[in-house]
């Protein structure tokens, strides 16, 4: 079965310092999600992509947060600089299309930061 | 704002016993989606069940059902016959069909089944 691939599955960094986390949706969906899950809470949207275009972003931090889907395949976000908050787990997800209502939404495995 | 509440971070159940998650919720959007879904240990996030807020017809999947009440905001979970396997942190989420369908999640609900 396909899955949506995430690297690395564990980051660790020191503040200050920039990372970057990768996901590969599965191949034909055009919508892509990043959230945030901060140790004993939900997940929290970042950003949402449909194809290479944002369609939210509203609750990312762009001071130091980036996100980027170039060819509207796989994504990257970037952390720049790290600040011990930042600490989580970021999950990737994707569906074929916004409308999907969550049916088909696929979760890959996260990347667990932790800054020091 | 659209909020998502579960006001239980623990539960325990006896394998192949019956267990119910709470979860209630608060918008003023009259269509919209509710979800659980379960983290097991992997991290992964996996779909339980849905059920959409038009249908009156609680939703079931196998051993796990729900207990919409519209009126009064409330999702609960329904877990029979727990298994080892359902060992999970469990999160009750909500959804408004829009230009995004971005999911509202809760603070979850860490599930133990025992042998």
């Amino acid at each position: 079965e396909a899955e949506v691939a995430q690297s690395p599955r564990y980051k660790i960094t020191e503040k200050s310092q920039a990372v970057a986390f990768w996901c590969d949706p599965i191949s034909g969906h055009a919508t892509l999600y990043w959230y945030r899950q901060i140790l004993g809470q939900g997940p929290e949207l970042l950003v949402q992509f449909q194809d290479e275009s944002v369609v939210d972003d509203s609750q990312l931090p762009k001071d130091r947060f980036s996100a980027e889907r170039l060819k509207g395949v796989d994504s990257t976000l970037k952390i720049q600089p790290a600040e011990l908050g930042d600490s989580a787990m970021y999950l990737c997800a994707s569906s074929k299309e916004v409308g999907s209502v969550g049916e088909k939404l696929f979760f890959g495995s996260g990347t667990q930061l932790s800054v020091l | 704002a659209q909020t998502v509440t579960q006001s239980q971070p623990e539960m325990s159940v006896q394998e192949a016993e019956t267990v119910t998650l709470s979860c209630t919720y608060d918008t003023s959007e009259n269509n919209y989606y509710l979800f659980w879904y379960k983290q097991p240990p992997s991290r992964q996030m996996i779909l339980v069940i849905r059920q959409e807020a038009y249908k009156q017809q609680n939703a079931t999947e196998n051993r796990f059902s729900v207990n919409f009440q519209k009126a009064a905001k409330s999702f609960s979970l329904k877990i029979s016959d727990s298994q080892l396997g359902d060992t999970a942190m469990y999160f009750c989420a909500f959804m408004t069909p829009g230009v995004t369908d971005k999911l509202i999640f809760g603070t979850g609900t860490r599930l133990q089944v025992f042998p």
